[in-house]
């Protein structure tokens, strides 16, 4: 069992938004501003969107942005496009646990 | 371009022991953090080890299901990273990656190396 809880599967419309909660505890979602999201298509290594919550990569569309309120987390994926079918991964800062992922969440593309 | 290369995966038997290696080109790790994440056949991530840069006195962790068990290292003088892994089991086997994460996240991912554990 994932530390972080993600829902297994999202799904939006080419052009609409989605968001992706990650669910922690006050260890470490909540505890630190130092919530990644990654993005994972089959067969690839997984990517990184955001880091300490709300910051992008060089190169990563600004359709990707992310947040925190409280335990929770979301990732926030505007303007869908097809090419944003993949799995997408959260992880946190937990102190002595050090890093931990949440279970994934599969986003299907309608 | 920044790559970082795994190699070493294979097939072992549960008991057995297994070295890899993940080659970084395109920065100097001398002053980064470093981890390996694994991911089981169909599963999600999940983070193995990371070993701090030597300014941070190489400081290691472990996750606790490999604590004791795996340990990293690395050869700064080479840009190489390691992980030497004992006593395997099978719920061991997955796809293990070599990463940037040295704080909180990774920028930089290998492309992987399989690890499958099996009498």
């Amino acid at each position: 069992q994932s530390a972080l809880t993600q829902p297994p599967s999202a799904s939006g419309s080419p052009g609409q938004s989605v968001t992706i909660s990650c669910t922690g505890s006050s260890n470490d979602i909540g505890g630190y501003n130092y919530v990644s999201w990654y993005q994972q298509h089959p067969g690839k290594a997984p990517k990184l969107l955001t880091y300490e919550v709300h910051k992008r990569p060089s190169g990563v569309p600004d359709r990707f942005s992310g947040s925190k309120y409280g335990n929770t987390a979301s990732l926030t994926v505007s303007g869908l496009q097809a090419e944003d079918e993949a799995d997408y991964y959260c992880s946190s800062y937990s102190g002595s646990d050090f890093v931990v992922f949440g279970g994934g969440t599969k986003l299907t593309v309608l | 371009d920044v790559h970082l290369v795994e190699a070493g995966g294979g097939l072992v038997q549960p008991g057995g022991s297994l070295r890899l290696s993940c080659a970084v080109s395109g920065f100097d790790i001398f002053n980064a953090g470093m981890s390996w994440v694994r991911q089981a056949p169909g599963k999600g991530l999940e983070w193995v080890g990371r070993i701090k840069s030597k300014g941070e006195r190489g400081a290691r962790d472990y996750a606790a299901p490999v604590k004791g068990r795996f340990t990293v290292s690395r050869e700064d003088s080479k840009n190489m990273l390691y992980l030497q892994m004992d006593s395997l089991k099978t719920e061991d086997t997955a796809m293990y990656y070599c990463t940037t994460i040295g704080n909180s996240y990774g920028l930089f991912w290998g492309q992987g190396t399989l690890v499958t554990v099996s009498s």
